[in-house]
């Protein structure tokens, strides 16, 4: 059974960059079965799309972010992991990663989420 | 702001049908919706896909529909593990391409 699991610093300081990695077991990163996407949630707020990467090449982020973002891949070790340049205070969430269906793009397996703070 | 718009919160009595509406101007043009229920400290869970199909392993009381530039999601039979946050999504255009929206959620309260 696929399983995703977040992982990365807890705390992170203003302006600088935020690193996630999402590590896949029980299937492949390099899977052309779907797509895969990362989802934040600020704590006691709504979710959040950051971005979808599609095939392993092709990425569509979230325009409100600003150009901040980097969605890649690792298939060596069956890894995705995201950057977040100069981060602020707004960037603190529950950040997870999940897969996206190929023919409606739902997210239909998420990772448990890993809660990122921005403090100084 | 969402481009998709949740009622805050919906209630209902134990047995009871609730529905949970959508609405925006990315429905209409023909997107998508799909519906998620996050319980309390929990990641978000796939509960209707494609406006009104269901994935393996979620009841038949819980149902989706979609209708112009609204959606909705419906639970009957309400019991209290229904209480919870739920998600609607689906689809906006930018200059950039087509991207995944979220509404701003509904907390669903069993009384």
């Amino acid at each position: 059974q696929l399983q995703l699991q977040e992982s990365g610093p807890r705390l992170v300081k203003p302006s600088e960059t935020l690193s996630l990695t999402c590590s896949v077991s029980g299937g492949s990163i390099s899977s052309t079965d779907n797509y895969w996407g990362w989802i934040r949630q600020p704590p006691g707020k709504g979710l959040e799309w950051i971005g979808t990467l599609y095939y392993g090449e092709t990425t569509f982020y979230n325009p409100s972010l600003g150009g901040r973002l980097t969605i890649s891949v690792d298939t060596s070790k069956n890894q995705m992991s995201l950057k977040v340049n100069s981060v602020t205070a707004a960037d603190t969430a529950v950040y997870y990663c999940s897969t996206q269906d190929l023919s409606d793009s739902s997210h239909d397996h998420w990772g448990q989420g890993t809660l990122v703070t921005v403090s100084s | 702001q969402s481009v998709l718009t949740q009622p805050p919160s919906v209630s209902g009595a134990p047995g009871q049908r609730v529905t949970i509406s959508c609405t925006g101007s990315s429905i209409g043009a023909g997107n998508h919706v799909h519906w998620y229920r996050q319980l309390p400290g929990s990641a978000p869970k796939l509960l209707i896909f494609d406006n009104n199909s269901r994935p393996s392993g979620v009841p038949g009381r819980i149902s989706g529909s979609k209708s112009g530039t609204s959606a909705s999601l419906a639970i009957s039979g309400l019991r209290t593990e229904d209480e919870a946050d739920y998600y609607c999504q689906s689809y906006d255009s930018s200059p950039s391409g087509s991207h995944v929206v979220f509404g701003g959620g509904t907390k669903l309260t069993v009384l």
